[in-house]
């Protein structure tokens, strides 16, 4: 069985500092894993995945993730946080598709 | 490429009507279709899975009577609620898995803000 755990639903970061958000998985089989990110009242935005290449996975606006397999862990990291940033990120892993998602986390970006 | 278009975007019905939802894969053929539930606040739940030309298969607790699901062709999936109450509304998202890419991820919908009044 697939399932990603989010530990924090709300980070507080102030601006120019560095964001980490983290997403830890289980998965019985090598996993698709993947961050979104969801703006008020809007859909989902792909921000990365890592679909078994490169470890370190550079996506959308700055963010990037690190694979883990020792840690079972897929963090998503950003050096500077920007205003823009303040939203809510969900870590998911998909399995042929099907997608398991995380809680959620509530990021703030404080000026 | 991997546009997935869902439609509407939002609508509001009055409580005992039903809405469709549907959901397009624009550029690649979709064999499964899945649709998802998001409370505010909350995550996404996957309330059921389309394959092309078969019944959908709903997870524990979906009421298959309420939410109608027909996948009739590769690109095209509605999921209907029938018979709505102000406890329905909710955000509705869809994906759909591209075969063509050996079916191991899915493309999300812009999904559909349903307000039951």
């Amino acid at each position: 069985a697939q399932s990603v755990t989010q530990l924090g639903s709300h980070v507080s970061v102030s601006e120019g500092a560095l964001v980490l958000l983290r997403c830890n998985y289980s998965s019985s089989v090598p996993p698709y894993l993947f961050w979104y990110v969801q703006y008020p009242n809007q859909g989902l935005q792909l921000l990365l995945k890592y679909t078994s290449a490169a470890t370190l996975v550079k996506g959308i606006n700055g963010f990037e993730a690190e694979f883990k397999k020792s840690e079972t862990s897929f963090h998503l990291t950003k050096p500077s946080a920007h205003m823009s940033d303040a939203a809510e990120y969900f870590c998911a892993v998909s399995d042929f598709g099907q997608f398991y998602f995380g809680t959620g986390t509530s990021l703030t970006v404080i000026p | 490429g991997a546009v997935v278009s869902q439609h509407p975007s939002w609508v509001i019905c009055k409580s005992g009507t039903s809405v469709k939802i549907e959901c397009r894969s624009l550029d690649f053929q979709a064999t499964t279709m899945f649709w998802y539930r998001q409370f505010p606040k909350q995550s996404l739940m996957l309330m059921a899975t389309s394959n092309e030309g078969s019944k959908a298969t709903y997870e524990q607790g979906v009421e298959k009577d309420k939410f109608l699901i027909n996948h009739a062709s590769l690109t095209l999936s509605t999921l209907t609620v029938t018979s709505a109450h102000p406890e329905d509304s909710s955000f509705y998202i869809c994906s759909a898995r591209d075969r063509g890419q050996g079916g191991t991820e899915a493309f999300f919908g812009q999904g559909t803000r349903l307000t039951v009044v």
